[in-house]
């Protein structure tokens, strides 16, 4: 089955600096990867998706790249403040399947 | 839309009693999903459901747990007996399943279950 990786566990940053977060997947027939945040108390909420036709995708600050080659995906905050500080999952899919495989997750903390 | 609602948001109860957690799914959503997560484990899938039947339950870990979902609009987990190792936060979500099209989860805000 899929196996999905993430990584840091925890990241720590300056406001207004950026923040990177990294996944790895191992199942070359995933070709979906939608990125949660979670913050305290809270289920997690999808910030932003990406399809396996598409190499980059934006949305204000936030923005994932994906290289299907090395099956790898990434999500970029720039310009973080305290309120980006949360848990963030990453996950993979396959569209003629019905399941979503997580990464471990992501502590951010954005230090004003 | 609500979103998808979970009850109770807390659960506290003694070993060896029966726990029910309950879910309303968004509404035209047709799968539904229960996670457990654990600072140990992170998101654990136990269950999912399309169209109401049950297609992969193998992430349940015992007997002791069992889903339902007798119509498209609410879903139940039910531990008996629990255990102070099922403590943890159980998530319910929910999706619009298309064979030819992934579509995100859309989470609850979770019940946090503990067992003393």
């Amino acid at each position: 089955g899929e196996n999905v990786e993430q990584h840091p566990s925890t990241l720590s940053v300056q406001e207004g600096d950026s923040a990177v977060i990294k996944c790895t997947y191992s199942d070359s027939a995933s070709n979906y990867f939608p990125w949660y945040k979670q913050e305290l108390g809270k289920g997690s909420q999808l910030i932003i998706d990406i399809r396996s036709n598409v190499g980059e995708k934006k949305d204000q600050r936030i923005a994932v790249t994906l290289n299907k080659t090395a099956k790898h995906f990434s999500l970029h905050i720039t310009e973080t403040q305290p309120e980006d500080s949360a848990v963030y999952f990453c996950a993979a899919s396959i569209s003629t399947g019905n399941q979503f495989y997580f990464g471990t997750g992501t502590s951010l903390t954005v230090i004003p | 839309d609500a979103g998808v609602i979970q009850s109770p948001r807390h659960e506290v109860t003694e070993m060896g009693q029966e726990v029910t957690l309950r879910c309303k799914p968004i509404s035209g959503h047709n799968s539904l999903f229960w996670y457990r997560q654990t600072m140990m484990r992170g998101l654990e899938l136990l269950i999912y459901f399309n169209n109401n039947v049950p297609i992969d339950d193998s992430g349940m870990p015992e007997d002791r747990f069992s889903a339902k979902m007798p119509n498209a609009s609410f879903s139940t987990l039910k531990i008996q007996p629990s255990e102070p190792r099922d403590s943890a936060v159980y998530f319910c979500a929910s999706s619009s399943y298309r064979i030819t099209n992934n579509s995100p989860l859309h989470f609850g805000n979770g019940t946090r279950l503990t067992v003393t």
